[in-house]
């Protein structure tokens, strides 16, 4: 069974631009959260989607926003990119509870 | 603040040894916990996970022990392999699907 899948792999944005990642969830799992990791640091949670709404918001500006869509795939959109935004972005999928299961993750880097 | 604390950066274990893992949480409302391994490059891997209402949970080399009333849990390998050198996250819940994780400890297993 494929596995979470995210894309694309890298990306270079400047600052100010704004960035679009996308996210496959395990084939059933209704349940998509978004997570930020940077150098050093675990992942810290931006959102967290189950059937298209939104259950959970950590604590990013409004600059993030992400959407579910009727397949379960999700985006997550950052406006107004700043330097402090390159990151290790990561998209997790869950069938019940808290057992989360991670993608690849996607690298933003910001010039 | 940290509400996941995992104190060691590194540790390094002989091939063959048990390798211990540690991490301190301070909300009393985290009731799940988990443990994700990550390797370069790559999203954390789902290992092992412990609910609150028991206190050690076993998957062939990997044990996890949860000691409430220190708010401490700790993750042995054992026997500990090359291949298991990794960066270990420690990662709780208060059951709302939002993971809150620790910095990591990266683990290198010294053939």
């Amino acid at each position: 069974d494929a596995g979470v899948t995210q894309s694309p792999t890298h990306l270079i944005k400047t600052r100010g631009q704004h960035v679009t990642l996308r996210c496959s969830p395990i084939s059933g799992h209704k349940s998509v959260s978004w997570y930020q990791q940077v150098l050093g640091q675990g992942p810290q949670f931006i959102f967290q989607y189950y059937e298209k709404e939104e259950r959970g918001r950590g604590n990013f500006p409004d600059r993030f926003s992400a959407r579910q869509f009727p397949n379960y795939s999700s985006e997550l959109n950052v406006n107004a990119l700043l330097l402090g935004d390159s990151a290790l972005y990561l998209c997790a999928s869950s069938l019940r509870g808290n057992e989360q299961f991670f993608g690849p993750g996607t690298r933003l880097t910001v010039l | 603040d940290q509400q996941v604390k995992q104190n060691s950066p590194s540790l390094s274990v002989q091939e063959g040894r048990i390798s211990i893992l540690n991490c301190d949480y301070t909300n009393s409302m985290f009731d799940y916990f988990l443990w994700y391994k990550k390797y370069p490059a790559e999203g954390p891997t789902f290992l092992i996970s412990i609910s609150s209402i028991k206190d050690k949970n076993e998957d062939g080399r990997f044990t996890v022990f949860l000691n409430k009333s220190a708010k401490h849990l700790s993750l042995h390998i054992v026997p500990s392999q090359p291949g298991d050198s990794a960066v270990y996250f420690c990662a709780a819940s208060p059951g709302s699907y939002q993971l809150t994780f620790g910095k990591g400890t990266k683990l290198s297993v010294i053939p």
